[in-house]
């Protein structure tokens, strides 16, 4: 059983379009951080969450943190080829750092 | 800055043979985290590590896994006795970690395979 269940799996789309992939869980994090990764390369961080209720933007991607700290999302806006990658949500798990992945959802954007 | 440097990039061995993988943090990094991962899969946590102590090492197997994080030197991670199923990508990780939250770090991974 995953601690944080990412969805969807997988999601292939047009340039341009909108999308949003989810991060849940029933576990409350001190801090809930989001990751790219390309193929043959570690993930690279994009954006950490604190607060409950936070949302954060980086250019066309916005992320929020839930109210309850439980669950988060990201929205891309116009996609883009270059968006391709495996995007990883990951929880520190009480106050020490622990973090924990979910098993990523992995975009598609073609041109 | 140099980043998490992981050495090697590809390893292969034969079953039954060891695997050591070494992982250099980012200067001034004072943990270490290691994750595996299969090919379309997210990252399992194996071991959580600051130096010359474990954290927390729940998601590593106990038998024939060990990780250590000595005062000089980079993070090792064995495999003893290796067999198929441990073939995968291993992520090692640093964070300056103080206290709070902090970002993880990702080195490229060391890609083993089990003949």
């Amino acid at each position: 059983t995953q601690l944080l269940e990412q969805s969807p799996q997988f999601l292939s789309i047009q340039e341009g379009e909108n999308l949003t992939v989810y991060c849940n869980s029933s576990s409350v994090f001190s801090s809930l951080q989001w990751y790219r990764q390309e193929p043959g390369e570690g993930p690279v961080l994009l954006v950490t969450v604190v607060t409950g209720g936070e949302v954060k933007k980086l250019k066309r991607l916005t992320f929020q943190f839930g109210d309850a700290r439980k669950d988060s999302s990201l929205h891309i806006t116009a996609a883009q080829p270059g968006d391709t990658g495996l995007y990883l949500c990951a929880g520190a798990l009480g106050n020490n750092n622990d973090m924990r992945f979910g098993a990523g959802t992995r975009l598609t954007v073609k041109p | 800055n140099a980043g998490v440097m992981q050495n090697p990039r590809h390893l292969v061995r034969r079953r039954g043979q060891e695997a050591r993988l070494r992982c250099s943090p980012m200067k001034g990094h004072s943990h270490v985290y290691w994750y595996r991962q299969l090919p379309e899969e997210g990252l399992k946590f194996m071991v959580y590590l600051q130096k010359e102590n474990i954290i927390d090492e729940s998601g590593m197997p106990k038998e024939r896994f060990s990780a250590e994080f000595p005062k000089e030197g980079p993070s090792i991670l064995r495999i003893q006795q290796v067999v198929r199923g441990d073939s995968a990508a291993y992520f090692c990780a640093s964070s300056p970690y103080n206290g709070g939250y902090s970002p993880l770090h990702f080195g490229n991974g060391t890609r083993l395979t089990v003949t």
